[in-house]
């Protein structure tokens, strides 16, 4: 039972484009929500997160969106940069740091030049 | 901010011994500590939960016998692959959780390459 599904495996965008990776979960219970990016061999390395009392969360380059009815999160990049080339994680928990997090299966982004 | 050194990075040993991997947080305390795997072009599972000074916790499936996690103090974790076999090569992340000078939530290591021949 996959309760953080991330549904599109790979994602090829232009340089200075929007990216958008998109992530469902199914636990209503989720409440604290992360993006990561990572490299083959390295840990992942923490994006930005969102609470379920917020809808939205901006960090530079980076925002993600929060839709609780339709428990769906989503991470914009913009612009988009080679260097943004990585796999993507989407992460849920019931609260923040207390409890595991569960991942999304990832997104491969690739930023075209 | 929160860092979490984990070693090794690489690791290759022989079937049917013992491997160690370390996960220390080299600024703050680490009261949880997470223990995942990550299989090729999979998502990054969790193995199991410590608290410290407490006996892990176990995810459905795996075995506790052959995967020995020990935090003992508030600055490291230990995870020990006993008689690895090589269904076990896998790349294996730690992350922890705690307190210092703020609070520290879901910081990861740099994972743990480990391959069995």
């Amino acid at each position: 039972d996959q309760q953080v599904k991330q549904n599109s495996p790979s994602l090829s965008v232009q340089e200075g484009r929007i990216s958008i990776l998109n992530c469902d979960y199914t636990n209503s219970m989720f409440d604290y929500f992360l993006w990561y990016k990572k490299y083959p061999a390295e840990g992942p390395t923490f994006l930005i997160s969102i609470s379920s009392i917020k809808d939205k969360n901006e960090d530079g380059r980076f925002t993600v969106f929060l839709n609780k009815s339709a428990k769906h999160l989503s991470l914009h990049i913009v612009p988009s940069q080679p260097g943004d080339s990585a796999v993507y994680f989407c992460a849920a928990s019931r609260s923040s740091g207390n409890t595991p997090l569960v991942f999304g299966k990832g997104t491969r982004l690739s930023v075209i030049a | 901010g929160a860092v979490v050194s984990q070693h090794p990075s690489r690791v290759i040993c022989k079937s049917g011994t013992s491997v160690k991997i370390e996960c220390r947080s080299l600024d703050f305390q680490a009261t949880t500590m997470f223990w995942y795997r990550q299989f090729p072009k999979q998502s990054l599972m969790l193995m199991a939960t410590s608290n410290e000074g407490s006996k892990a916790t176990y995810e459905q499936g795996v075995e506790k016998d052959k995967f020995l996690i020990n935090h003992a103090s508030l600055t490291l974790s230990t995870l020990t692959v006993t008689s690895a076999h090589p269904e076990d090569s896998s790349f294996y992340i730690c992350s922890a959780s705690g307190t210092g000078k703020g609070n520290y939530g879901y910081t990861f290591g740099s994972g743990t390459r480990l391959t069995v021949v």
